[in-house]
């Protein structure tokens, strides 16, 4: 069974850092390529950033390029989320996804429970 | 950027109502569109993939259509597990663009 948990949220200031991680299982993370989203309070999806199978492509959301840094470590089945210069707006729910390989036309097939990051002085 | 349209924001349906929702892209994504079911304090599920397949263990009720800019998610009788948030994405181009979203209620 595909499984995706993240982990790392919580309160941190403006200006502040966190690390978000993802732990999959029940699949070769090495083969997929990955995503992270948010979802603010009330408000629709937001991509933030990809990662292909080999960290080779890296694409970022306007709103976070140089100041998030996607990441991930194949052999220890783990995707990181590294947000630096944190503001409020930055505030939501985070979610670490998988991108489908193939025929679904990188639809989002698996999704993990999301974590919280508050932003708040 | 691409940009997803999708209407009605909302929609008051009953149980066994046809519901339909649309979802406009700003340019030709072929069919690269994604629709996915968010339930309240839940992670969204996939849904529809490439505009009109239907997604393994989603029950047949719901269909997906179009191509180009102009897509539909219909179900075709409204059950009470159906009443959720759903978006339309697009995976044509990177950033990866999101509807706002269509409220299904009673």
């Amino acid at each position: 069974e595909v499984q995706l948990m993240e982990s790392g949220g919580g309160l941190v200031k403006p200006g502040g850092s966190l690390r978000l991680s993802c732990a999959a299982s029940g699949f070769t993370l090495g083969s997929y390529t990955m995503t992270w989203l948010r979802q603010a309070p009330g408000k629709s999806l937001e991509w933030i950033a990809s990662i292909n199978s080999r960290s080779t492509y890296i694409y970022y959301t306007d709103s976070v390029r140089g100041r998030f840094t996607i990441s991930r470590d194949n052999a220890k089945n783990s995707l990181f989320l590294q947000m630096d210069s944190l503001r409020v707006e930055d505030m939501a729910v985070y979610y670490c996804a998988r991108d489908s390989s193939g025929y679904k036309m990188a639809a989002i097939d698996y999704w993990g429970q999301g974590t919280l990051v508050t932003v708040s002085s | 950027d691409i940009q997803m349209t999708q209407s009605p924001s909302s929609v008051s349906a009953s149980v066994g109502d046809r519901v339909t929702i649309t979802c406009r892209a700003s340019q030709d994504i072929a069919t690269w569109l994604s629709w996915y079911q968010q339930k309240p304090g839940r992670a969204p599920q996939l849904v529809i993939f490439a505009a009109s397949s239907l997604e393994s263990g989603v029950p047949s009720r719901f269909s997906g259509s179009g191509s180009g800019t102009d897509f539909t998610l219909t179900i075709s009788s409204l059950q009470p597990e159906d009443f959720a948030t759903y978006y339309c994405q697009q995976a044509k181009s990177f950033p990866r663009t999101f509807g706002g979203g269509t409220k299904v209620e009673i």
